[in-house]
């Protein structure tokens, strides 16, 4: 089946560790995004790439971190200097050249102890 | 500054009934506007969009309408089913698909 995993589902760590949250796919899709979502809002946009080893800030890219050296993975890393760290966070990935929408995984729920 | 903005935090409808889920935006880059529809601990499901330069776009029982001189779309959904029931999420884009900005969201509950 092709899709999206992200792992794992919820994630708990104590305030001042660095965490990173797993996003891989088999679409053979080029690129990849990571958003936030905070309760009751709307989805915010954090890094994205669009080609291997090559990735761009989104919106509110301070306090983390990304890296792209495989097409398949694109893991977030959630920095000590990201200051309200707990939310749900979803990765999603899209085929550039066919012009298709972004496809969501199901997400991982971080919780700062 | 919320670009993309969704001002019904939520609606209810009966089965069977018509859906209106509206959505203003701001920014006249825009030129593709999607909608997205959410369950609780999921990833949000692609359900159908449009580019500027066509004002509907339909695909079954959804159809997505844009007014660009007034910078708002709406989704259609007829006939509401109790499936339907899921937060929806309108984004745009000022490129087919890419760097998307969503809306806060509307929460439709329709009652069987």
């Amino acid at each position: 089946d092709g899709g999206i995993t992200q792992s794992p589902k919820y994630l708990f760590r104590k305030e001042g560790q660095n965490v990173t949250l797993s996003c891989e796919q088999n679409l053979n899709h080029d690129a990849m995004y990571w958003y936030r979502q905070d309760p009751g809002q709307g989805l915010r946009l954090i890094y994205y790439s669009q080609i291997v080893n090559d990735f761009q800030k989104g919106d509110i890219a301070e306090g983390y971190s990304v890296s792209r050296e495989k097409k398949e993975s694109f893991p977030l890393t959630v920095t000590s200097a990201q200051k309200n760290p707990t939310a749900f966070y979803l990765c999603a990935s899209r085929a550039i050249q066919s012009n298709q929408p972004q496809h969501f995984g199901d997400g991982t729920r971080l919780s700062i102890l | 500054d919320q670009q993309v903005k969704q001002n019904s935090p939520s609606l209810s409808v009966q089965e069977g009934r018509i859906s209106i889920l509206n959505c203003d935006y701001t920014n006249s880059m825009f030129d593709y506007f999607l909608w997205y529809k959410k369950y609780p601990a999921e990833g949000p499901t692609f359900l159908i969009s449009i580019s500027s330069i066509k004002d509907k776009n339909e695909d079954g029982r959804f159809t997505v309408f844009l007014n660009k001189s007034a910078k708002h779309l709406s989704l259609h959904i007829v006939p509401s089913q109790p499936g339907d029931s899921a937060v929806y999420f309108c984004a745009a884009s000022d490129h087919a698909g890419n760097m998307l900005t969503f809306g806060g969201g509307t929460r439709l509950m329709v009652k069987p």
